[in-house]
């Protein structure tokens, strides 16, 4: 049973273009991250999130913590090819403060 | 470059073949973690150590042997290994403490078992 859930599993748009990655399960989390990997590279850190109903802004990255804090949402506004990469959720059930459970991941291709 | 480095980047072994990755960290963070990533799969979370001591291990089999001499270097030996075992294998550090606690990763190391 995959616990996290990403969609869509592939996105290919233009730059300019607005797009949404989602992340849902069934379980309520302690807390959430959104990773970005590129080609050969390990995951980076992009924002924690820990607040149901949160929403925290990096640039034209917008993240959301559904309020029952089962879900989340990035928007990226105006894609740029440098956005290009793998995107990964990945979160903590409460009381487990070890286990990181990433999601199935979102690979974006932003072509000019 | 995250603080997390990892060697080697690529390796190419045989199924006989003894091999070693190498982490290590200088960031100050008590926590260190193996993670396995194969295509089309999610992130596989493989061993955890806490201030030198194994926390969890997976059901990760004994092919995969993980060592941490100090809460700064992680070791997994391979040996005896599968062509499924081909991945990127990701080691991980963080600062423990808080179910917001951030998990950093080093670059991996791209393994392939021929």
């Amino acid at each position: 049973t995959q616990l996290l859930e990403q969609s869509p599993q592939f996105l290919s748009i233009q730059e300019g273009e607005n797009l949404t990655v989602y992340c849902n399960s069934s379980s309520v989390f302690s807390s959430l991250q959104w990773y970005r990997q590129e080609p050969g590279e390990g995951p980076v850190l992009l924002v924690t999130v820990v607040t149901g109903g949160e929403v925290k802004k990096l640039k034209r990255l917008t993240f959301q913590f559904g309020d029952a804090r089962k879900d989340s949402s990035l928007h990226i506004t105006a894609a740029q090819p440098g956005d290009t990469g793998l995107y990964l959720c990945a979160a903590r059930k409460t009381g487990t403060a070890s286990k990181l459970t990433f999601g199935t991941g979102t690979r974006l291709q932003v072509t000019l | 470059e995250t603080g997390v480095t990892q060697t080697p980047r690529h390796l190419v072994m045989g199924m006989t073949n003894k091999k070693s990755l190498k982490c290590e960290q200088h960031l100050g963070h008590n926590a260190m973690y193996w993670y396995k990533q194969s295509a089309k799969k999610p992130l596989e979370l493989m061993f955890v150590y806490n201030f030198k001591e194994q926390t969890e291990n997976n059901s990760v089999p004994s092919r995969f042997s993980p060592e941490c001499p100090n809460s700064s270097h992680l070791f997994l030996h391979l040996h005896t290994l599968q062509p499924e075992d081909s991945a990127l294998y990701l080691c991980a550090s963080s600062q423990g403490g808080g179910t917001g606690r951030s998990i950093l990763f080093g670059q991996g190391t791209r393994l392939t078992v021929v």
